[in-house]
């Protein structure tokens, strides 16, 4: 089966750095997602990442180690709009299965 | 070009009806999954249809059922609907048909169940 973890809720301030981290344990490694989802929205695709190390986006880095069963979302520069949902996922065949999210509250 | 579309986006049922919700994948793209989203559980699979075949299905009673047309456009029905099903049900289109691809996600049909 699949089981994927990661905090409920962080804080943060504008113009930090966060992480947020997603442990998993999978019936076979397929690559991580990464997922946004603000209140109310749809979630949107951050990153996807199939090999070890870190890959990054703009101010969005995902990190994952396939021997830890880790992964986690950088995210720099923290501005207001970066409140939301974060959310891990790992394929199972054709499926999505999410952790459930970590809700990251970022204030002035 | 458009992105998934939902329809209804709200819906207010009770308990013992049934209910049909329609998703319209982005242009082109042949692989459809139904998600429920509850504060509780998160995001939780149903099912997912490629080219009119379910080809993966979830943890869910059977009285949550889907099919997909030929034109890719799907539909999901609950039937003798519970008050835990009151929900947020988001659709997702991809469009190839590996696990790699990403998922494109449409507004959700926000459902009620009183």
């Amino acid at each position: 089966g699949q089981n994927i973890d990661q905090p409920t809720e962080m804080t943060a301030t504008e113009g930090a750095i966060v992480q947020i981290n997603c442990t998993y344990q999978t019936s076979g490694f397929n690559g991580l997602f990464w997922y946004q989802q603000h209140a109310g929205e749809a979630p949107t695709f951050l990153s996807y990442n199939v090999l070890d190390g870190l890959e990054e986006k703009g101010r969005f880095s995902s990190f994952l180690s396939r021997s830890k069963g880790y992964s986690y979302l950088l995210l720099k520069e923290l501005q207001m709009k970066d409140s939301a949902s974060y959310l891990c996922a790992a394929p199972a065949g054709t499926a999505l299965i999410f952790g459930k999210g970590t809700t990251l509250s970022v204030s002035s | 070009k458009a992105g998934v579309t939902q329809t209804p986006r709200y819906l207010i049922k009770t308990r013992g009806q049934q209910v049909t919700l329609s998703c319209s994948p982005i242009s082109g793209h042949r692989s459809v999954s139904w998600y429920q989203q509850t504060p509780g559980q998160g995001l939780q699979f149903l099912f997912e249809y490629f080219s009119e075949t379910q080809r993966n299905k979830g943890n869910f009673p059977g009285r949550f059922s889907g099919r997909q047309f030929s034109n890719s456009r799907s539909e999901m029905n609950v039937s003798t609907l519970e008050l835990g099903d009151s929900a947020l049900y988001l659709c997702a289109s991809s469009s190839g048909g590996g696990i790699s691809y990403e998922q494109y996600f449409g507004p959700g049909t926000r459902l009620t169940v009183t």
